[in-house]
Parts: C-alpha cells; structure tokens; sequence
C-alpha cells in the first residue's frame, strides 16, 4: 500500500459526459502528479500541483482541468469526454523532487 | 525517435534465471526511475536513481550519466518477478517521461 489513495476505482460513462477524479496524497508529500495510462500512448505526464499550485504542465487536454485543494488532496475533471479518453488515470505525489508514490488508479471507460 | 527507449520490449526468462532490461535517454535528465507494473495495473516505484548504482534484494538498478543509459538487473528471477518494467526519466522539476515498458515472464 503506497499511502496514496484515488477514488472510484472504477468509472463507466458516457461521450460527452464530465467526471471527476480523486487524489489523496500521502501524509505529508506536497506534491501530486497526474497520469493518463492508455492502450495506444502509454503513460503519459498531465499534470502536476505543489502545495497547491500548478507546477509543470504535460499532454494535459484543453477539456482537462485539475486542482489541488487545501487538504493536499487533488481533483482531476475531464469534460466533454470522447471515446478515446477511456484509459487508466493515475495520481502519485512525492515529497518535493524525491520518488513517486502511486495510488491504485482509476479506469475509466467512456461508452 | 522516442525520449526514452526500452529493450527488450518481452522477455521470457526461465526461473533463476539472471535478468537485465535496458533504458536510454536522449534528454538532461535529474534521476532517472524504474517502476513495475503487476497484471492488476497497481505501479510501485522500485528504484530512483541519479547516479551510480542501488541495490534492493535480487534488485539492482545502475545509472551511466554521460552515456545516458540505465539498467535494471533482477538475479535468481522468479514467477513472482513476472510483471511490466517501466523505465521513467525526470526532466526538470520531477514530471516523468515513461518508456514504453519491458513485459518480463519469468516460467518456474
């Protein structure tokens, strides 16, 4: 158990549709990252917040947004879902620059 | 041509068997990070490394800055060992850039 927690486990939905992603970091760590794990391109870098403010930016979709709360708990939205948003979404957090732990995912399927 | 490439990209390896997978770079990197993947999907980080060499049970992790390449070695290689390895680098600050994966089966 990694310590990092991400709520639902699982996510069926429909295109078009927006659902929201959820990420507890572990005690302590500053940092959360977020990953998309598809099929086709592999793991990918979205995003990353550091006690509470964006801090690098990757293959994040306009229709993506995150944020990271005062708790250190971290919220990734994705909106007018399409086909090929159905992947496996991972959150980690790290204390600063040091190694990343990740949560157990979300997978996400969009009908 | 990709940031990160792996090699092999599978592996089948008899039990007990001496393992290595490789990872190159092409980027400045700040460490440098192999993870593993189990079939259920669940990552956990193995090792972090920036220069050098770390150890961790039959794991072994080994890092060559100036010809930007690491390897991963697993010794004594067992069914349980069969997974996904993923060899991550850190650009600045700590955001991953991820090859895409050596898929190990270790046969008993």
């Amino acid at each position: 158990d990694s310590g990092v927690t991400q709520t639902p486990k699982h996510l069926i939905t429909a295109t078009g549709q927006r659902v929201t992603l959820r990420c507890s970091p572990r005690s302590g760590d500053l940092s959360v990252y977020w990953y998309q794990q598809s099929l086709d391109q592999g793991l990918q870098f979205l995003i990353q917040y550091y006690n509470g403010e964006e801090r690098a930016k990757g293959n994040i979709l306009e229709r993506f947004s995150a944020q990271q709360f005062p708790d250190l708990h971290s919220e990734l939205n994705l909106s007018s879902l399409e086909l090929g948003d159905s992947a496996l979404y991972f959150c980690a957090s790290s204390d600063r620059d040091d190694e990343q732990f990740f949560g157990p995912g979300t997978r996400l399927t969009v009908l | 041509k990709n940031e990160v490439e792996q090699s092999p990209q599978n592996l089948t390896a008899q039990e007990g068997e001496f393992i290595t997978i490789n990872c190159s770079y092409s980027v400045g990197i700040s460490a440098l990070h192999w993870l593993q993947q189990h079939p259920g999907g669940g990552i956990v980080s193995l090792f972090m490394l920036s220069s050098g060499k770390k150890k961790h049970g039959r794991l072994i992790a080994t890092i060559n800055i100036q010809e930007k390449h690491s390897s991963l070695h697993i010794t004594a290689s067992h069914p349980r060992d069969s997974a996904v390895y993923i060899c991550a680098v850190a650009e600045y600050g700590n955001k991953l850039v991820f090859g895409a994966g050596t898929i190990l089966r270790v046969k008993s």
